[in-house]
C-alpha cells in the first residue's frame, strides 16, 4: 500500500522553530514535496527534495532520508502568517500522493 | 509567467444535477494537468491527470469524468452529482510528471 503520515496538528510560538515530520511508504519515488495551504486557499509549493540531505530556502528548510522514508520541514523565526496546513507529498512520475496535512497554529 | 485559472470559485448544486468545472493555464505549452478533490479537513485526492490533448488517466472510479479538448484546457464533469461530491476542487499543472505542481484557486462545490 501507499501511506504518507504526518501529525494532524501542531502549535508553536511566534519567533520559535518548529519541525513537521513526514514518513512515507510508496511504490515508487521521484521526489518529496512540501506545500503550504492557508485555510480556504489552494496549496502553494514550498520545497522539493530528491536526494538525501537538507535543502534550505530562507526561513524554511526541508530534509530527506530516502532509506528511512522520512522527511521534515523546518520553519525558523515563526511568524503569525505561518499559521497554515503543511502538506507532504511524494511523486512517482505522474502520480503525486499527498498526506492529510499538518495544521500549524502560531501563537503570540 | 505562468498562470492558472479555475471557475467558478463557488458552486451550489442539487443532487442529480450536472457539473462542469473548467481550468485553463497560460504561459506554458503541453503542461501536465491534474484534478484533485479535497474534502473538509482532509488531504488532496488525485482524481484525473493528463499528459496531453485527449489523454486522460483516472485515479479513482466514480461518477466524474475529465476531458482535455485543448492543450491548456482541462474540464471536470459529472452527469449526476451525489452528496459525496461536495468538496474543494483544485486544478494543477506541472511541466512534466514528477515536477512541482502549481495549483489554481479552486472551486468550492456544495451539493445539496
Amino acid at each position: 500500500g501507499q501511506n504518507i503520515d504526518q501529525p494532524t496538528e501542531m502549535t508553536a510560538t511566534e519567533g520559535a522553530i518548529v519541525q513537521i515530520n513526514c514518513t512515507y511508504q510508496t511504490s515508487g519515488f521521484n521526489g518529496l514535496f512540501w506545500y503550504q495551504q492557508h485555510a480556504g486557499e489552494a496549496p502553494t509549493f514550498l520545497s522539493y527534495n530528491v536526494l538525501d540531505g537538507l535543502e534550505e530556502k530562507g526561513r524554511f528548510s526541508s530534509f530527506l532520508s530516502r532509506s528511512k522514508g522520512y522527511s521534515y520541514l523546518l520553519l525558523k523565526e515563526l511568524q503569525m502568517k505561518d499559521s497554515a496546513s503543511y502538506l507532504c507529498a511524494v511523486s512517482n512520475n505522474n502520480d503525486m500522493r499527498f498526506g492529510a496535512g499538518t495544521r500549524l497554529t502560531v501563537k503570540p | 509567467s505562468q498562470t492558472i485559472h479555475q471557475w467558478p470559485a463557488t458552486l451550489v448544486q442539487p443532487v442529480g444535477s450536472p457539473l462542469s468545472l473548467e481550468c485553463t493555464v497560460e504561459g506554458t505549452s503541453n503542461p501536465n494537468l491534474y484534478w484533485y478533490r479535497q474534502a473538509a479537513g482532509r488531504g488532496l485526492q488525485l482524481l484525473f491527470y493528463s499528459v496531453g490533448i485527449g489523454q486522460i488517466s483516472s485515479e479513482v472510479p466514480q461518477n466524474l469524468s475529465a476531458s482535455r479538448p485543448q492543450d491548456r484546457q482541462f474540464i471536470l464533469s459529472s452527469k449526476k452529482l451525489l452528496l459525496s461530491d461536495s468538496g474543494f476542487y483544485l486544478c494543477a499543472w506541472s511541466l512534466t510528471g514528477g515536477d512541482e505542481q502549481y495549483f489554481g484557486p479552486g472551486t468550492r462545490l456544495t451539493v445539496t
